[in-house]
């Protein structure tokens, strides 16, 4: 089983629509945790870092949950400009970081 | 601030050559990484620094060496290069290692032949 694990997707969805992406994580000593962008051959970009009471940046929301070692990312109202992969990042204490593979989101007009 | 920089961009061995990537970031930061993407896939770290002076191995580290000449940069060495380490490599530095948000240099897309 992958340490960290995403739905590949692709996730197509029409301009407006709200989409959640899942990541599940292995290790529940697991300390830190992220969702960043990736562009088509482009470096990964942080999105957000997911805290345990959830947090909000606009038009996404990450939540965290240590008992069932899941993340989620959702994007409300989408715009053509959120197509990309999202992957989820999930640290251990020693601060190794685990990517997962990433889910792609298309947004369609 | 160029913030995370990366040599070369485009790369073509053949296989047994050797070279050296190179990475260097003005940002004043701490820890320092090599992670490679295969398509499709996610990023796997390669070797890591966690401050000057030090390296760790990180999950697929076999086939590469790595030097941290200073605070600035941070080196990947392939000695004798085999087409399975055909892939993106990515270099990225954090101020600290934990908790911290990492921070991407551009990739060094790599094939060999």
């Amino acid at each position: 089983r992958k340490e960290v694990e995403q739905d590949p997707g692709p996730f197509n969805v029409p301009e407006g629509a709200t989409v959640a992406f899942n990541c599940t994580y292995s290790n529940s000593a697991s300390q830190s945790f992220f969702w960043y962008r990736q562009d088509c051959r482009k470096e990964p970009k942080l999105l957000m870092s997911v805290y345990s009471s959830g947090n909000e940046d606009g038009r996404f929301t990450a939540q965290l949950n240590r008992a069932s070692q899941y993340i989620s990312l959702l994007i409300r109202d989408s715009k053509l400009s959120d197509s990309a992969t999202y992957l989820c990042v999930v640290m251990n204490n020693a601060g190794k970081s685990t990517f997962g593979d990433g889910t792609t989101l298309t947004v369609k007009p | 601030n160029a913030g995370v920089t990366q040599t070369p961009k485009f790369q073509v061995l053949k296989t047994g050559q050797s070279m050296t990537l190179q990475c260097a970031q003005d940002m004043n930061h701490n820890s320092m990484y090599w992670y490679r993407q295969d398509p499709g896939m996610g990023l796997r770290l390669i070797y890591y620094s966690a401050s000057e002076g030090t390296t760790d191995k990180g999950e697929v580290p076999n086939g590469y060496n790595v030097s941290r000449l200073n605070k600035r940069e941070f080196s990947l060495r392939l000695e004798s290069a085999a087409p399975s380490q055909t892939s993106v490599y990515f270099c990225a530095s954090s101020a600290h290692q934990v908790l911290e948000t990492q921070y991407f240099g551009p990739g060094t897309r790599l094939l060999v032949l």
